[in-house]
């Protein structure tokens, strides 16, 4: 496989469920990002991790928790959500920089939340 | 802090007809700046990007995009819109403070009608 890949593709939860996100890429990259892409509303960074460690958490409830165990590999772990939490979550890897960056982000397909 | 402003939520245009797609950026430092591309229940895909040297960049599908300092704009174009250009696009800034991350515009959707 080449790219990042994201599993499931869609995800149906019950408020009360616990379920993990998984993403994966295969670009020798070392930084790694979570997006939440909702209807109707600009693309949001939640999490960043660079060579595996988290260096930015953009005030997101604790109900979301990443992990990464390695630069190929980062999870996103749910548990009690909500219904607004429902939306498209994106993946991301790039090259490492510190500062600006000509180094573009590459994507996964998403996964489809919906909250039930 | 940097800032990208996308004008317009929603462009139609006819099959043939020319695509403008309006990107404003704010930044302190000289920008680095990305166009992607979204299709329906699909991730972001990049069409072109400026780092340096030419203004002028091309990128896939037949997009180009001009980088304008004084007007500090980085506008996406294409000559004549197919069909499959349908989709959402989001201009993109690279963030100037702490590590590499890109900070997005809300997104233009491009509908083309034949």
């Amino acid at each position: 496989e080449t790219g990042v890949t994201q599993t499931p593709r869609h995800l149906v939860m019950g408020m009360t469920n616990k379920k993990s996100l998984k993403c994966e890429q295969h670009l020798g990259h070392n930084a790694m990002y979570w997006y939440k892409q909702s209807a109707k509303k600009p693309l949001e960074l939640m999490f960043v991790y660079n060579f595996k460690e988290q260096t930015e958490n953009n005030s997101v409830p604790s109900r979301f928790s990443p992990e990464c165990p390695n630069s190929s590999h980062l999870f996103l772990h749910l548990h009690t959500l909500q219904p607004e939490d429902s939306a498209l979550y994106l993946c991301a890897s790039s090259h490492y920089r510190q500062g600006p960056s000509g180094a573009e982000a590459f994507f996964g397909q998403g996964t489809r939340l919906t909250v039930v | 802090a940097q800032s990208v402003t996308q004008l317009g939520s929603h462009v139609s245009v006819s099959e043939g007809a020319l695509v403008l797609l309006r990107c404003n950026y704010s930044s302190s430092v000289p920008p680095y700046l990305f166009w992607y591309v979204q299709y329906p229940n699909q991730g972001l895909q990049l069409l072109l990007k400026y780092t340096t040297g030419a203004t002028l960049v091309k990128g896939i599908n037949g997009f180009e995009a001009e980088f304008k300092k004084s007007e500090t704009s980085f506008h996406l174009t294409k000559p004549s819109a197919h069909m499959s250009d349908a989709a959402e696009y989001f201009c993109a800034v690279s963030d100037s403070g702490g590590y590499n991350k890109l900070i997005f515009g809300a997104g233009t959707r491009l509908a083309v009608h034949p």
